[in-house]
Formats: structure tokens, sequence, C-alpha cells
């Protein structure tokens, strides 16, 4: 069964610092999809990223970078020099690719993210 | 494009009585899913549709919820004689095509609260 773990309930930090969201999953298909997905206070999920399985690059996207490491089952997310505005829930979820799971996401518990001015 | 939407954003019910909502999809996606999120934890997958053939639905979906696509346009979600249990935030969700990598786009989520 595919699993999602997000071990860090809630970070804090103070606007420009850097900060890490760890991402650990579990698969048994070898072909899967990893989604990164922000849900700030109104309650909206906003999709971030995806990644799959055979594309071990890691990405940059402004302030944002993801580090997708098979070897570890591990998608962390970097926010660098973090602002207010980044204060949200972020959740991790991954999809496999057999037609029977539907592409349903599991997504893990999320992390907190509180970014203090 | 307006987004998904979701009627109604908050619904506060009696235990025992039966409750409907509504998903409206982004217009050209042909798959529509739910989603149920309780305080502090991820989404959980209820069920899908692909057009209007539910093909998939959750052991969390039990006996007294209902899905329904007709025409693969709108969905609407039924919980009858609800529960305490049943309070929760119910996510709907659309993507177009049929793979898994696919991003899902959310819509806004009915709250639902039973007394």
């Amino acid at each position: 069964a595919q699993k999602v773990t997000q071990a860090q309930t809630e970070i804090s930090v103070v606007e420009k610092e850097d900060v890490t969201l760890d991402c650990v999953y579990e698969t048994r298909d070898t072909t899967y999809y990893l989604f990164w997905y922000k849900q700030p206070p109104s309650g909206e999920l906003v999709f971030l990223i995806r990644r799959n399985s055979f594309d071990e690059q890691n990405e940059i996207s402004g302030r944002y970078s993801w580090n997708f490491q098979k070897s570890t089952s591990s998608f962390n997310f970097t926010i660098t020099a973090s602002q207010v505005v980044d204060s949200a829930v972020y959740f991790c979820a991954l999809s496999e690719a057999w037609e029977t799971s539907g592409s349903r996401l599991t997504f893990g518990e999320g992390t907190q993210l509180t970014v203090n001015p | 494009d307006t987004g998904v939407s979701q009627n109604p954003r908050h619904k506060i019910t009696k235990r025992g009585q039966n409750v409907t909502f509504r998903c409206d999809p982004i217009s050209e996606h042909n798959r529509l899913y739910w989603y149920r999120q309780t305080l502090g934890q991820g989404p959980e997958f209820l069920t899908y549709f692909q057009n209007e053939a539910q093909l998939e639905k959750s052991r969390l979906l039990s006996d007294r919820f209902s899905a329904e696509r007709p025409k693969g346009s709108f969905s609407t979600l039924e919980i009858q004689r609800t529960e305490q249990g049943d309070s929760a935030m119910y996510l709907c969700a659309s993507s177009q095509g049929s793979a898994s990598y696919n991003e899902q786009f959310f819509g806004p989520g009915t709250r639902l609260t039973v007394l």
C-alpha cells in the first residue's frame, strides 16, 4: 500500500530564513508520481509541483526547490528566503501508475509552516 | 475559467439528517474526485469518476455515502443518516485525461458540522 509521511507537524521560522519540508513515501509501484500542494488559511489546495519516478533531477522555481531521491524515498521541499505569505500547510502526495488506483492521491499529514515577520 | 466550485461552503446539520453536496469541476476535465479532510490531517480519497462512471470507491465510503455524476458534468455527494464522525471538510477535485500524473485541481471544499 502507498503511504506518505511528513514527520514535521509544525515549523516556525523568521522571515528570510530558508526552510526545508521533509517528505518520505512508500510504494510498491516502480512508476509513480509525487506532488506538493499548498493549503493557505483560505483552505483551497494549490498545486505546486509534480515529479515522476523516472526523473530524479532537482527542480528550482523561484524561491522554491525540490530534492527527489529515490534511494531514500524522499521528496523534500525547500523555500529559500521565506516570506510571511508562505505561511500555510504544505502537503506531499503520491499517486501510483496502476490503472486500478485511478490516480488517487495519497497525502501525508501535512506540515504547518509559520513564517514570522 | 472559474476553477472547481463547491456548494454549499458550510453545512451544519443534526445527527441523523441527510445532506447533499455539489461539485462543479473545470469544464473540460473528465475526472472528478472526492476527498475528505479532518482537522490536522491530509485529505483522504473517497471516490472518483471518469466521465459519468464511478470507477473506484474507498473503504472509507460507507453505505451511507453515495456519489453521482450524471452526464459526466457536476457531481453530488450524499450522506444519509449523518453521524458526528462525518464532520469534516469534503473536497472535490478534477483533472483532465486518464493518467496518474495529471495534477488535480481542488475546489474550496464544503465544511460539514454534524451536531
